[in-house]
């Protein structure tokens, strides 16, 4: 079964809104979670590292006061959109090695993000 | 040029065929994953190798750490086969490094 959820499946909201994304481990404590963005027919890139307890770490050119993560617990991140326009909508996808087994990637189901 | 290349872009196969998925990287790196991606988008992880090969069922990945080359092959390919093949390289030598690179994947159909 899953081990990594995320929440919502796919959300549509107006252009100016902010959107919460959660990301989940089931049944295992996550220290870290990945964040990604995936264009239509496009690879997956990384967005972002979230760190419990600590700043989440941004890759080069995302804009960290537009995708806020917050790393709150160790099964909980949650990414959010804020004031979010048309080019942002995309699958956004979370991702959690499993502690001491951190060659074992978990990835979440997955976000459609739909701007209008 | 992207650090992860693979080839080919697209694949359509009839079922039942041998099936083969190339990677090459260009970076030194400590793992190399491959996952599969169906339309819904959810994705799964099928292997992660350092050397060697694995098999799993149908699949079986190999790896070349030299020639910084990977594949990943299906034998007797069935439509439920039919998805995104990825894939993904960790860079750097320290564990706990999980920052993964993806390769543009691999649209695999299977034509019954």
């Amino acid at each position: 079964g899953a081990v990594v959820s995320q929440h919502p499946s796919r959300v549509i909201c107006k252009s100016g809104t902010s959107v919460k994304i959660e990301c989940r481990s089931l049944d295992f404590q996550a220290t870290t979670m990945f964040w990604y963005r995936q264009f239509p027919k496009q690879s997956l890139m990384l967005m972002a590292t979230s760190n419990e307890g600590s700043k989440a770490t941004y890759e080069q050119g995302v804009e960290k006061d537009k995708f806020l993560i917050n790393h709150a617990s160790l099964t909980l991140s949650t990414l959010t959109v804020t004031s979010a326009h048309p080019e942002d909508s995309s699958f956004y996808i979370c991702s959690a090695p499993r502690p001491l087994a951190t060659d074992t990637q978990y990835f979440g189901p997955g976000t459609r993000l739909t701007v209008l | 040029k992207n650090e992860v290349e693979q080839s080919p872009q697209n694949l359509t196969a009839q079922e039942g065929e041998f099936i083969t998925i190339n990677c090459s990287y260009s970076v030194g790196i400590s793992a190399l994953h491959w996952l599969q991606q169906h339309p819904g988008g959810g994705i799964v992880s099928l292997f992660m190798l350092s050397s060697g090969k694995k098999k799993h069922g149908r699949l079986i990945a190999t790896i070349n750490i030299q020639e910084k080359h990977s594949s990943l092959h299906i034998t007797a390919s069935h439509p439920r086969d039919s998805a995104v093949y990825i894939c993904a390289v960790r860079r750097g030598s320290n564990f706990g490094n999980e920052k993964l690179t993806f390769g543009t994947g691999t649209r695999l159909t299977i034509i019954p």
